[in-house]
């Protein structure tokens, strides 16, 4: 089982429509969670990240934690084409570790205008 | 510089050949981290520094792969005897420190292996 599971998509999503993401994490040591943004041949870029169990908004992003279930997710309101990229959940590894973070496979996200 | 500065941007190499791959990281900062990203793939981790030390190496996938940031600032990622399962994005990050400080990319060294 691989450390942090995403579904590889590509998640199609009609614009102006909400697009649901989901990350599932083996190491329940971790405190702190973020989501980076890939677009195609480009850097990881973040764009939220989540420390406390709830909901954190940004903007049109909503990220979800719940330690207890071991699970993140990423709402993305209003979708928009220029959405259109992979989407990367990073739990932190513990401060002995160095804080690394450990990245899922992405889920790849398709806006149609 | 502004941001994390990688060179090579694209590197081609054939079978055996050694290679070196320069990061530059944001002014300042301690952490250091590289990336390996093969394609379709999300990055996988290899190795980071704190300052000049590397106190973790665990994602090298081989003794063939040896990194150094002798001065705690710029990092050098070596891949001798390349492979063409080496063929992948290798990114490199730099953050303030780690403990839930961000992470900045650089915008990666693509290697093709031939």
């Amino acid at each position: 089982q691989k450390e942090v599971e995403q579904n590889s998509g590509p998640l199609s999503v009609p614009e102006g429509a909400i697009a649901s993401l989901n990350c599932t994490y083996s190491d329940r040591g971790s405190q702190s969670f973020f989501w980076y943004r890939q677009y195609s041949g480009k850097s990881p870029e973040l764009i939220m990240s989540i420390y406390s169990n709830g909901d954190k908004e940004d903007g049109r992003f909503t990220a979800q934690l719940n330690k207890a279930s071991q699970y993140v997710s990423l709402l993305i309101r209003d979708s928009q084409p220029s959405d259109s990229a992979t989407y990367l959940c990073a739990p932190e590894g513990e401060k002995a570790a160095g804080n690394k973070l450990t990245f899922g496979g992405g889920t790849r996200v398709l806006v149609k205008p | 510089g502004a941001g994390v500065s990688q060179s090579p941007r694209y590197k081609v190499a054939k079978r055996g050949q050694d290679v070196a791959l320069r990061c530059d990281p944001i002014s300042g900062h301690v952490s250091l981290f590289w990336y390996q990203q093969a394609l379709g793939q999300g990055p996988e981790f290899l190795t980071y520094f704190q300052n000049e030390a590397q106190l973790d190496k665990s994602g090298l996938p081989s003794d063939r792969f040896f990194a150094e940031r002798p001065e705690g600032s710029v990092s050098t990622l070596k891949i001798q005897r390349t492979q063409q399962e080496d063929s992948a994005v290798y990114l490199c990050a730099s953050s303030f420190r780690g403990a839930g400080n961000t992470i900045y990319f650089g915008e990666g060294s693509w290697l093709t292996v031939v």
